[in-house]
């Protein structure tokens, strides 16, 4: 069993709809959040970074954290095409420690 | 401000040929780096880290190789690639200690082995 679990999608949405993405995990030292997004043929880069649990907000994304259920979620809230990536989870225990990511969620946002 | 690196963007090699890629980064000092390898619609594959000048764990038994000899700069090597090794190669740094902000990763190499 994988320590991350992310379905892949692919996801496909119309333009304006709240989108839910979501990671479990099984490992309780998890401490360190970040959801990453990567557009096609390039890097990933870190769109929110979360210690510990509860919510995170920026603008139109908003990242929880459930450590109780090893749950965590990323809501982008009026999806616009620009937003069409894959999304990965990630997770560390400590600071320093290396991440561990899930398998990324192809999302689509259709105009 | 930190950057980092990495060249080149896209490489078509036949078989059995060498590989250097290497990853530069800028505005901070002895990174933790890593070496990512990721196919067509799947995750993240870590290949290598490295902690210091010298230092390299392999996360993955296979043909490729990684050495960092300069405290910013990690190169991932093979000595005669295979049709499997094509993919997309990511390199990454992170803060040593003190903070924690993730990962910053580079712009990747399309690989091709033909």
């Amino acid at each position: 069993q994988k320590e991350v679990e992310q379905d892949p999608g692919p996801l496909s949405v119309p333009e304006g709809a709240i989108v839910s993405l979501n990671c479990t995990y099984s490992n309780s030292a998890f401490q360190y959040f970040m959801w990453y997004r990567q557009y096609s043929r390039k890097g990933p880069e870190l769109l929110m970074y979360t210690y510990s649990s509860g919510n995170k907000e920026d603008g139109r994304f908003t990242a929880q954290v459930d450590k109780s259920s090893k749950y965590i979620s990323l809501f982008i809230r009026d999806s616009q095409p620009s937003d069409s990536a894959t999304y990965l989870c990630a997770m560390s225990g400590t600071s320093g420690s290396r991440l561990t990511f899930g398998e990324g969620t192809q999302l689509t946002v259709n105009p | 401000s930190q950057t980092i690196h990495q060249w080149p963007a896209t490489l078509v090699q036949p078989v059995g040929s060498p590989l250097s890629l290497e990853c530069t980064v800028e505005g901070t000092s002895n990174p933790n780096l890593y070496w990512y390898r990721q196919a067509a619609g799947r995750g993240l594959q870590l290949l290598f880290y490295s902690v210091g000048i010298g230092q390299i764990s392999s996360e993955v038994p296979q043909n490729l190789s990684a050495s960092r000899p300069q405290d910013r700069q990690f190169i991932l090597s093979s000595k005669k690639l295979l049709l499997s090794d094509s993919g997309f190669y990511l390199c990454a740094w992170s803060a040593p200690t003190g903070g924690f902000y993730g990962y910053t990763f580079g712009s990747g190499t399309r690989l091709t082995v033909v």
